[in-house]
């Protein structure tokens, strides 16, 4: 892996289900790992950042895996309701250091829609 | 107050115009960003200040300027611009980019959508 792919690209799910998509990075030089949520017409929110191999985080129904030694996440969401639907977003800084603090790249997103 | 506020929320300028678009932040943020969104793609990075000083520059092309006034804003000039460059701006803005911490959390405004005719 070169860069940061997600997949799938989008999920249609019912109500009640639960679901989980993957981030996938280049495991070598690993610094970071932020997940957002973007609701259609509305800012991009972080919902987690990650930072060690076995890392899991958690906020409400939305948790989060990572493995830095094979170079994958997962987000999961348990019961899926209509307010969940979103596109999910991966980021890492890839070619960390020097000048290039700050830089994210991010992945192409999940496109979540739950179905009342 | 977590909120990066954009204005405007749209804009449509003709290839000959000249406009600005504005980010501000009140969290104490001293890293401001902006990103360039296409429709179905994910947010590319275009500048990076620091300390109100500009730290990182995409490779962009210069019909796009940016600057920061003040440690609470951020413009983006907008000058001579091609029908390609209608896309989502967004602001972001981060705690401290020169830390070297890969942990703070950027923190973005719902973005600008620009249309040039």
């Amino acid at each position: 892996i070169l860069n940061v792919e997600q997949s799938p690209q989008s999920l249609h799910v019912q109500e009640g289900d639960s679901t989980n998509f993957t981030c996938s990075f280049p495991s070598s030089n690993f610094y970071a790992l932020h997940w957002y949520r973007w609701e259609t017409a509305k800012s991009p929110e972080a919902l987690f950042v990650m930072t060690l191999n076995g890392d899991e985080k958690k906020k409400g129904r939305i948790s989060a895996t990572l493995n830095t030694k094979e170079g994958y996440s997962y987000l999961y969401i348990k019961g899926s309701q209509p307010e969940d639907s979103a596109t999910y977003l991966c980021a890492l800084p890839l070619n960390a250091g020097g000048t290039s603090y700050g830089k994210l790249t991010f992945g192409q997103g999940t496109i979540l829609t739950v179905h009342p | 107050d977590t909120e990066v506020t954009q204005t405007p929320k749209h804009l449509v300028m003709g290839m000959t115009n000249k406009k600005s678009l504005k980010c501000e932040q009140h969290m104490g943020h001293r890293a401001m960003y902006w990103y360039k969104q296409k429709a179905k793609k994910p947010p590319e990075l275009m500048f990076v200040y620091s300390y109100e000083k500009l730290s990182i520059n995409e490779s962009v092309p210069s019909r796009f300027s940016p600057e920061c006034p003040n440690s609470s804003l951020l413009n983006l000039h907008l000058h001579a611009l091609q029908p390609e460059d209608s896309a989502l701006y967004l602001c972001a803005s981060s705690q401290d980019a020169n830390r070297g911490l890969w942990t703070d959390t950027q923190y973005f405004g719902p973005g600008t959508r620009l249309t040039v005719l």
